[in-house]
């Protein structure tokens, strides 16, 4: 099946920073591709659309203003994480569909 | 989209069939009845998914009823590696989200 690659895989980072996770989708082209947050012995939220060459859609309860993202090609969409707090400490998941949804390995990132 | 609902947690001997639920009583015409399983600390995989015929591929089968309110998902084996939370989740219409509801804990026993 088709890949999508998250990177970080797993990130710590300082209260006040910022912090950038990468999604690709490597043997496809993906005008959109979809972020998600999960907290432990929950299920996966749907925060936002990310659109190819125009603003991404979030969801509603979703700052748009502190988890920028950008896609800014047909293979690559970043999320960033803006002044980061502990409780934004979570598991970040990307996804991208080729017919079937396909999903990134996450990324698992702790604010201290 | 439509609501599905899935039992909590189910639990399986190791090599035995599993049959795993799910209701969407709600489900509309053109909604398509997919599956997805989530590994501990991965991201979500692809696992079968159809529309009104039961479908057959090399991880699962997926039986779905007649009034396709309700539909199966069946692992002929089970392994150790399946353990895994399974999402039912319906998808139609033009827009390209996945929403995750709180799908089910499958444990494998040994």
């Amino acid at each position: 099946g088709a890949v999508v690659s998250q990177h970080p895989s797993r990130v710590i980072c300082k209260s006040g920073t910022s912090v950038k996770i990468e999604c690709r989708s490597l043997d496809f082209q993906a005008t959109t591709m979809f972020w998600y947050r999960q907290f432990p012995k929950q299920s996966l939220m749907l925060m936002a659309t990310s659109n190819e060459g125009s603003k991404a859609t979030y969801e509603q309860g979703v700052e748009k203003d502190k988890f920028l993202i950008n896609h800014a090609s047909l293979t690559l969409s970043t999320l960033t994480v803006t002044s980061a707090h502990p409780e934004d400490s979570s598991f970040y998941i990307c996804s991208a569909r080729q017919n079937e949804a396909f999903f990134g390995q996450g990324t698992r990132l702790t604010v201290v | 989209d439509a609501k599905t609902t899935q039992p909590n947690s189910m639990e399986s001997n190791e090599e035995e069939p599993v049959h795993l639920p799910c209701n969407h009583s709600t489900i509309s015409g053109t909604d398509y009845i997919h599956w997805y399983r989530q590994l501990p600390s991965q991201g979500p995989e692809y696992v079968i998914h159809g529309l009104t015929s039961n479908v057959n591929n090399r991880m699962a089968s997926l039986a779905i009823a007649e009034d396709r309110k309700s539909s199966t998902l069946i692992l002929h084996r089970a392994t150790l590696r399946d353990a895994a939370v399974y999402y039912c989740i319906l998808k139609g219409g033009t827009g390209n989200q996945f929403y995750f509801g709180t799908g089910t804990s499958l444990t494998v026993i040994p």
